[in-house]
């Protein structure tokens, strides 16, 4: 069985701060894919990262996928308010039904 | 990316009644669509995969009688939890799946919260 652990589980942290997510596994995945979902609201796809190794940017957040391609992060460059939310990473899994496997999430709180 | 929409965005409903959830995807013809449910505070898990003209594919443990999946065009899937009870009270999420160059991404609709009394 395919398994993603995401870490931190919990990070609340400062206008400014920087922080790291972390999403790892034993498994290989073809592909992964970050979300940010606010509260009562469907996630909403931030990337999707595809080859080993491959680095990816989005204003302040970079993604990394591992050159393996088991494992990805996060990370977010001086944070601010409006990036609360939960990050939830996601793997396509080797079965090749389209199927995703999610993280735990990070609840991200970034206080003024 | 596709757009994916739902309805209701939330229901209120007794114990014992029946409830439906509509997904549509309003710009993209998706053979494939997922129903998740969603805790407070966790991560999605996955209930069933909607097939359009077949049946869907439910996760171990999800009650195929309890939880009906119909997909029976390209651009709608339902999801109806029946004799509802409070413990089915959650966040219900779908999504549509779209094929990006080699690889499937997936696009959620806004999800749907359902309380049971």
């Amino acid at each position: 069985t395919q398994l993603l652990e995401q870490s931190p589980q919990f990070l609340s942290i400062q206008e400014g701060e920087n922080l790291t997510v972390y999403c790892n596994s034993s498994s290989v995945f073809s592909s992964l894919q970050w979300y940010r979902q606010e509260p009562g609201e469907g996630p909403v796809l931030l990337v999707t990262v595809v080859t080993g190794g491959e680095v990816k940017k989005l204003k302040r957040l970079t993604f990394q996928f591992g050159d393996a391609r088991k494992d990805s992060s996060l990370h977010i460059t001086a944070a601010q308010p409006g990036d609360t939310g939960l990050y939830l990473c996601a793997g396509e899994g080797s079965s090749n039904t389209g199927k995703l496997i999610f993280g735990q999430g990070t609840t991200l709180q970034v206080k003024p | 990316g596709a757009v994916v929409s739902q309805h209701p965005s939330w229901v209120i409903c007794k114990s014992g009644t029946s409830v439906k959830i509509e997904c549509r995807s309003l710009d993209f013809q998706a053979t494939t669509m997922f129903w998740y449910r969603q805790f407070p505070k966790q991560s999605l898990m996955l209930m069933a995969t909607s097939n359009e003209g077949s049946k869907a594919t439910y996760e171990q443990g999800v009650e195929k009688d309890k939880f009906l999946i119909n997909h029976a065009s390209l651009t709608l899937s339902t999801l109806t939890v029946t004799s509802a009870h409070p413990e089915d009270s959650s966040f219900y999420i779908c999504s549509v799946e779209g094929l990006a160059g080699s690889y499937n991404e997936q696009f959620f609709g806004p999800g749907t919260r359902l309380t049971v009394l």
